[in-house]
């Protein structure tokens, strides 16, 4: 069945741009996350969706920093005025309970490389 | 409060020869622990999972993981390395009723013919 799809695949920004990326649960998923990931390093946690309700976002670096999921499937990450240290894998996974409560694995997606010139 | 730590970013082996991946983690509650794969330019693939029950824990292309509370620990091990284990390993860490993970930084994994 299909996974978790992002796209774009690949983004180019110059410095001051806005720019949203986009990602597709796998179907019925209850739960939704953002991960970023600079290069060499371990994905950093974003923000936590539970259908439409963003449960979680204290790890949005900045506000410029916006998630939404309106409807309970698809998501938008939006970046605002980027910066040259926005540069990094955007990931996006999806779990098919509400919470952690049986260890629910995430099923990752392939990520979003988001360069900012 | 949670963190992982893998000792060692890059890991080289030979084909055929034993794969020990290193995570210890911190944790103020029992935790659940994870290990995923990345493949160049791919997701993240979950290799195995330790929730509760027996501390050790098999997964898939081989690959398996034991839990050791005492050590704070959670080891990737696999007795026989194949050229197509060669990816980025992650470790990560949730617990119960926290819906986000913490993962480590990565180890490398290298297997030469």
């Amino acid at each position: 069945g299909a996974g978790v799809s992002q796209s774009p695949r690949y983004k180019v920004a110059k410095r001051g741009q806005d720019v949203a990326l986009r990602c597709d649960p796998i179907s019925g998923h209850v739960s939704l996350f953002w991960y970023q990931q600079a290069l060499g390093q371990g994905p950093e946690f974003l923000t936590y969706f539970q259908n439409e309700a963003q449960l979680d976002k204290s790890g949005l670096p900045s506000d410029r920093f916006f998630a939404e999921r309106p409807e309970g499937s698809v998501s938008t990450l939006k970046i605002q005025r980027t910066q040259q240290e926005d540069s990094a894998v955007y990931l996006c996974a999806s779990s098919l309970a509400g919470t952690a409560d049986s260890g629910n694995e995430q099923y990752f997606g392939p990520g979003t490389r988001l360069t900012v010139t | 409060a949670q963190s992982v730590t893998q000792l060692g970013s890059h890991v080289s082996v030979s084909e055929g020869a034993l794969v020990l991946l290193r995570c210890n983690y911190s944790s103020s509650v029992p935790p659940y622990l994870f290990w995923y794969v990345q493949y160049p330019n791919q997701g993240l693939q979950l290799l195995l999972k330790y929730t509760t029950g027996a501390t050790l824990v098999k997964g898939i292309n081989g690959f398996e993981a034991e839990f050791k509370k005492s050590e704070t620990s959670f080891h990737l091990t696999k007795p026989s390395a194949h050229m197509s284990d060669a990816a980025e390993y992650f470790c990560a860490v949730s617990r119960y009723n926290f819906n986000k993970f913490y993962f480590g930084s990565g180890t490398k994994l290298n297997v030469k013919p």
